[in-house]
């Protein structure tokens, strides 16, 4: 049973580039969240979508884009990246109870 | 706006000793609460969690309650070992039905000092 799956775990990506981080849960849950996590922040929340077909801004989502290809993947993309987002992204995945997280993903701008 | 905040940030204490790491949010309505655990560049472990109708959850020597009218969850550790030591995060999922979200606190980073 593999949870939550992120790809990739790492990341460099220079000023302007833009790139996709990917996310898959197989446990049938309704709802997801992209975050991130910088030092002395918490997490914040960037995107959500509470069901398949639909997504909200979070705290934090200038400069994102997000799509909820289906019940199971849930993607986040940059498309010009800026040294600000610097950071370590999750993302997690919850049905009304538990919330469950995936391993993250360190992406460096620079 | 749902605000989560963890009290303090940092806390270091003998190994053996039980301790207490608290959470409070701003608004009351709230379907649950979930109390994780992150080790040093990993992603976060589920530790208990509490629906909003429950006073109380138990997981060996952690025991979490919460107090949803004054808006406040503590997090119990009993008998601290170094294996202890890791960031605690509060969250709370609140929002409308069908457009809930969670909210996280900066969390706590405990130290068990051997």
């Amino acid at each position: 049973n593999a949870g939550v799956t992120q790809n990739p775990k790492f990341q460099v990506l220079k000023t302007g580039q833009s790139m996709t981080l990917q996310c898959a849960q197989d446990m049938n849950h309704n709802s997801m969240y992209w975050y991130r996590q910088d030092p002395g922040m918490g997490l914040r929340l960037i995107y959500y979508s509470a069901s398949e077909g639909t997504t909200d801004k979070g705290e934090v989502p200038n400069g994102y884009n997000v799509s909820r290809l289906n019940k199971r993947e849930f993607s986040l993309r940059l498309e010009s990246a800026a040294p600000s987002q610097t950071s370590v992204y999750f993302c997690a995945s919850d049905r009304f109870t538990e919330a469950f997280f995936g391993q993250g993903t360190r992406l460096t701008v620079v | 706006k749902q605000e989560v905040t963890q009290i303090p940030a940092a806390l270091s204490v003998p190994e053996g000793e039980n301790l207490v790491l608290n959470c409070s949010f701003t608004d009351s309505a709230i379907y649950n609460l979930q109390w994780f655990r992150q080790d040093p560049g990993k992603g976060l472990t589920s530790l208990l969690l509490i629906q909003s109708s429950q006073r109380e959850q138990t997981s060996g020597r952690l025991n979490a309650s919460l107090d949803k009218s004054s808006g406040r969850s503590t997090l119990y550790i009993a008998a601290s070992q170094p294996g202890d030591s890791a960031t605690y995060l509060c969250a709370v999922r609140h929002g409308y039905f069908g457009n809930e979200k969670l909210t996280f606190g900066t969390g706590t980073r405990l130290t068990i000092i051997p």
